[in-house]
């Protein structure tokens, strides 16, 4: 068990460009979540995944934001068109669909900033 | 929005003096769950408790301790003979059961620990 690995740790891009992260779960774990957290803020829930399905996805996630989980395994989120705004910490975070409230394994997320 | 309040935005302690950061949230729930994480500078949130709503029993685990009191719909976390090694920013959250597990994360607490 390695762990939520997310890559890139670090990205940069200029405003405009299109950016995507990848996020690998914990293997026995189907349900997959992205957050993102701005500065001085916490983690705010963008979207979740029962295996390849999107179950929710929340405002936050505008029309240039999207995510997929093929298969049901790792999960990625694209942003395109990027924009200053974008500028966060997009974070990744697993668990079993009984794994209602007994916490999820938080990846260390990916940095994104937009110049 | 059922939202997660940490009034407290900084705190700074001399190693060894316990502190306590205080948690209020809001709910229309009867079943729901509570945690505490901790986020270092490295980034990663790293969970440290949880409780569900059944259970207001409040227990020690080593250094932690926490009081959930629902009558006051307050989670509070308290570090007994705190180290440096505790400073870190620590969010509250609180959970939903069914199908939507989102997490809820207030603003979190910076705590520094001074030598």
């Amino acid at each position: 068990d390695t762990g939520v690995s997310q890559d890139p740790r670090h990205k940069i891009t200029k405003r405009g460009q299109n950016v995507t992260f990848r996020c690998d779960p914990i293997s026995e774990h189907n349900r997959l979540y992205w957050y993102r957290q701005t500065l001085g803020q916490g983690p705010e829930f963008l979207t979740y995944f029962q295996n390849e399905a999107q179950l929710e996805k929340s405002r936050l996630l505008s029309d240039r934001f999207s995510a997929e989980r093929p298969k049901g395994s790792f999960s990625t989120l694209e942003i395109q068109r990027t924009e200053q705004g974008d500028s966060a910490m997009y974070l990744c975070a697993s668990s079993t669909h009984r794994g209602l409230g007994y916490g999820y394994t938080f990846g260390s997320g990916t940095r994104l900033t937009v110049v | 929005a059922q939202k997660v309040t940490q009034a407290q935005t900084e705190i700074s302690v001399v190693e060894k003096e316990d502190v306590t950061l205080d948690c209020v949230y809001e709910t229309r729930d009867t079943t729901y769950y509570l945690f505490w994480y901790k986020q270092p500078p490295s980034g990663e949130l790293v969970f440290l408790i949880r409780r569900n709503s059944f259970d207001e029993q409040n227990e020690i685990s080593g250094r932690y301790s926490w009081n959930f009191q629902k009558s006051t719909s307050s989670f509070n976390f308290t570090i007994t003979a705190s180290q440096v090694v505790d400073s870190a920013v620590y969010f509250c959250a609180r959970s939903y059961t069914g199908a939507n597990s989102k997490l809820t994360f207030g603003k979190g607490i910076t705590l520094s620990v001074r030598p």
